[in-house]
């Protein structure tokens, strides 16, 4: 069964920084969306991507972060100039986009650890 | 925006006994709601998920819920097993989704 694929699986930084989280969507689907869990809470909507655009986006994504396709297989998520409280796991999730592109699976995750 | 709370934050079941989460969503316009099942350190498994269309969803021990007049949805576990200790999340939404706050369910053998 294909899974959505991420990577690193952990990422070390200092603050200031910058970092791109790489992510494998399952290679039919069509929405793709970038999610944070800091350790303990509840998982975070940061932005969903369709058709080479963000869709939407939260309040957390703010010019510190952005998101690209830069090839058919590969979507990222750059966070420049890294602060403590990003510490957290990322996740990146696909959609098929069947039905409004609700229906989402989600990778591994990136521990992020920002010193 | 959506805003989806989930209670309650603990619960703890006997081995074999039911297991019941619930969940209250505010935007009338989210027709999309899954269940999540997140094991310590592991990412969330989409375990059912429902849509505005139906009442009631059922998956073999697990079922699932939706009051859309009430704006509520329901994780309903049935003879819950040890490996069903984990934290569950609810969600709701349309395109993106908008996640609960967590329960964590412990099945005691």
């Amino acid at each position: 069964e294909p899974e959505v694929t991420q990577t690193p699986s952990h990422q070390v930084t200092q603050m200031g920084q910058e970092v791109i989280l790489r992510c494998v969507p399952i290679s039919n689907h069509l929405y793709f969306y970038w999610y944070r869990q800091i350790l303990g809470q509840k998982v975070e909507f940061l932005v969903s991507f369709y058709n080479n655009e963000i869709s939407e986006k939260s309040e957390i994504f703010d010019d510190q972060f952005s998101v690209e396709r830069p090839d058919g297989s590969n979507f990222t998520l750059k966070i420049r100039s890294t602060k403590l409280e990003d510490s957290a796991m990322y996740f990146c999730a696909s959609g098929p986009g069947l039905a409004g592109g609700e229906t989402q699976y989600f990778g591994p995750g990136t521990r992020l650890l920002v010193l | 925006g959506e805003n989806v709370e989930q209670h309650p934050s603990t619960l703890s079941v006997q081995e074999g006994d039911s297991a019941v989460i619930k969940c209250t969503y505010s935007d009338s316009a989210s027709n999309y709601f899954p269940w999540y099942k997140q094991e310590l350190g592991k990412r969330p498994q989409l375990i059912i998920d429902i849509r505005s269309n139906v009442g009631e969803k059922k998956d073999q021990r697990i079922a699932v819920t939706l009051n859309k007049t009430a704006k509520h949805f329901s994780l309903h576990i049935t003879e819950t097993q040890p490996e069903d200790s984990a934290v569950y999340f609810c969600a709701g939404g349309y395109q993106k989704v908008t996640f609960g706050t967590g329960t964590k369910l412990q099945v005691i053998p």
